[in-house]
């Protein structure tokens, strides 16, 4: 079974601290996405890339950046964090070659106060 | 730019009886996928059935069924003999074909709730 793990479930951090927020496949996927998840607005794309140290902007990028090292981890970095950040926040992953499906992680509540 | 419309943010059903939750899309692409994604609560998502608009043959996976009006650009779930364990968020799904860059971005609509009552 394809794994998409998270570093956290749920995480408090205080206004203005650089929060980060870990990602690890274990299928060797090309591609992995970030989305932050809210209520009422369904899952919107924060940032994706489709190969080590590629990466592409999606639809709300304003106020993070990603990093990726090594083919299975993929990082969302929240630089200075603010109350307006406060969210659910989805990891996904899936293969180039069978790229019918995407494998989500568990999430990571994100409470910034 | 590909918009994905769920209308219903709340529905519900009987267990045993048969639900139905509404997509609508707006893309000017002829070659695309759709797909349900399930969220239970506090659990990960998963994918419930997929479309290729290339097929005319309406997707089935064991009780979950959609009805593709590509026309209509509408993609319905249909979940028959509804059990407990389907209550989750549905979310509907739009993927332009591709292999690189860009092209894989999913575009998901609100979501759905859907409750199921013993």
């Amino acid at each position: 079974d394809v794994k998409v793990t998270q570093s956290s479930r749920y995480l408090v951090k205080r206004t203005g601290e650089k929060v980060f927020l870990e990602c690890v496949q274990d299928m060797d996927h090309e591609n992995m996405f970030w989305y932050r998840q809210d209520p009422g607005l369904g899952l919107r794309l924060i940032y994706f890339s489709y190969d080590v140290k590629m990466k592409e902007k999606g639809d709300i990028p304003e106020g993070y950046s990603v990093s990726r090292e090594k083919k299975e981890r993929f990082s969302l970095i929240l630089e200075s964090a603010s109350t307006n950040q406060t969210s659910m926040y989805l990891c996904a992953s899936n293969s180039l070659v069978f790229s019918y499906e995407q494998y989500f992680g568990p999430g990571t509540r994100l409470t910034v106060t | 730019a590909q918009t994905v419309t769920q209308s219903q943010p709340e529905m519900s059903v009987q267990e045993a009886e048969t639900v139905t939750l509404s997509c609508t899309y707006d893309t000017s692409e002829s070659d695309y996928y759709l797909f349900w994604y399930k969220q239970p609560p506090s659990r990960q998502m998963i994918l419930v059935i997929r479309q290729e608009a290339y097929k005319q043959q309406n997707a089935t996976e064991n009780r979950f069924s959609v009805n593709f009006q590509k026309a209509a650009k509408s993609f319905s779930l249909k979940i028959s003999d509804s059990q407990l364990g389907d209550a989750a968020m549905y979310f509907c799904a739009y993927r332009r074909p591709g292999t690189q860059g860009g092209s894989e971005k999913l575009v998901f609509g609100k979501g759905t709730k859907l409750t199921v009552n013993p």
